[in-house]
C-alpha cells in the first residue's frame, strides 16, 4: 500500500491555460474524491467517483472543471481556461467503500498567474 | 450537515496534554464525529472517529458527552511534531451523499519547547 499519490505536486500556469492533474488512489479503493483547499480554509468537496461513475459534483465545480476516472482506477481533474481564482491546493482522497475512512494524497498546488 | 465550531488556535508545550473541543449543536442522530490532522503542504490525515462516549487509539482519545452536542479531542503528551491544524467533522458516514467530508477552518495547534 503506497498511499494516494498525486501528480504534479506543483503547477504554475498563466491565466487562460488548461491544466490537468492526476490522482492515483490506494489500490482496490472504489471511491475517489476531489477537494479544493485555499489558504487558511479547510478542504472543500468538489466531486466523487464510485469506480468509474461520477456520482456527485459540487456547485463549486464550474463548467470549466471536468473530472474523469475512466477505468475506475486513477482519476484526472482538468481545469480549462484557468483563472486566478483557481489558485489553490487540489486534494484527492480515496476510500474502500462508502463510510470508510478517506485517505488523502499530498495535493497539487496550483498557482495561476 | 451539522456545522462545527472550534477554537481558531491553541498553544501548548511539549509533554502537555492538549484538549481541543468542538461544538456541534445540531448534530443528527446518524452523524459520526471525525477528526483529521493536517500539516502544511500535506493532505489531511485521519486521527479518530466516534459516535458516543469515549474512543481511544494509539494517537488520541475522543470524548463525546451523552447529548453529543460537543466533542473533545485529547492528545496526550504532545511534541513539536504535533503542530498542525486539527479539523472536527460531523456527518452521516453510512448513508447518502457519498459521505463527502465537510471541513471547517480547523484549530491551529502550536507546540513549543
Amino acid at each position: 500500500d503506497t498511499g494516494v499519490s498525486q501528480d504534479p505536486r506543483h503547477k504554475i500556469t498563466k491565466r487562460g491555460q488548461n491544466v490537468t492533474f492526476r490522482c492515483d488512489p490506494i489500490s482496490e479503493h472504489n471511491r475517489l474524491y476531489w477537494y479544493r483547499q485555499t489558504l487558511g480554509q479547510g478542504p472543500e468537496f468538489l466531486t466523487y467517483f464510485q469506480n468509474e461513475a461520477q456520482l456527485e459534483k459540487s456547485r463549486l465545480l464550474s463548467n470549466r472543471f471536468s473530472a474523469e476516472r475512466p477505468k475506475g482506477s486513477f482519476s484526472t481533474l482538468e481545469i480549462q481556461r484557468t483563472e486566478q481564482g483557481d489558485s489553490a491546493m487540489y486534494l484527492c482522497a480515496s476510500s474502500l467503500t462508502s463510510g470508510e475512512t478517506q485517505y488523502f494524497g499530498p495535493g497539487t498546488r496550483l498557482l495561476v498567474l | 450537515l451539522a456545522k462545527t465550531t472550534q477554537p481558531i488556535s491553541m498553544d501548548s508545550y511539549e509533554g502537555q496534554e492538549v484538549n481541543i473541543t468542538c461544538s456541534h449543536n445540531n448534530i443528527a442522530t446518524n452523524d459520526y464525529i471525525t477528526w483529521y490532522q493536517q500539516f502544511p503542504s500535506q493532505g489531511p490525515r485521519f486521527i479518530i472517529q466516534g459516535y458516543k462516549t469515549k474512543v481511544t487509539n494509539e494517537v488520541a482519545s475522543l470524548f463525546i458527552p451523552a447529548d453529543r452536542k460537543s466533542s473533545t479531542l485529547s492528545l496526550p503528551r504532545v511534541s513539536l511534531s504535533d503542530t498542525a491544524v486539527y479539523y472536527c467533522l460531523v456527518g452521516d458516514i453510512l448513508t447518502g451523499g457519498g459521505n463527502k467530508l465537510t471541513f471547517g477552518t480547523g484549530t491551529q495547534l502550536k507546540v513549543e519547547l
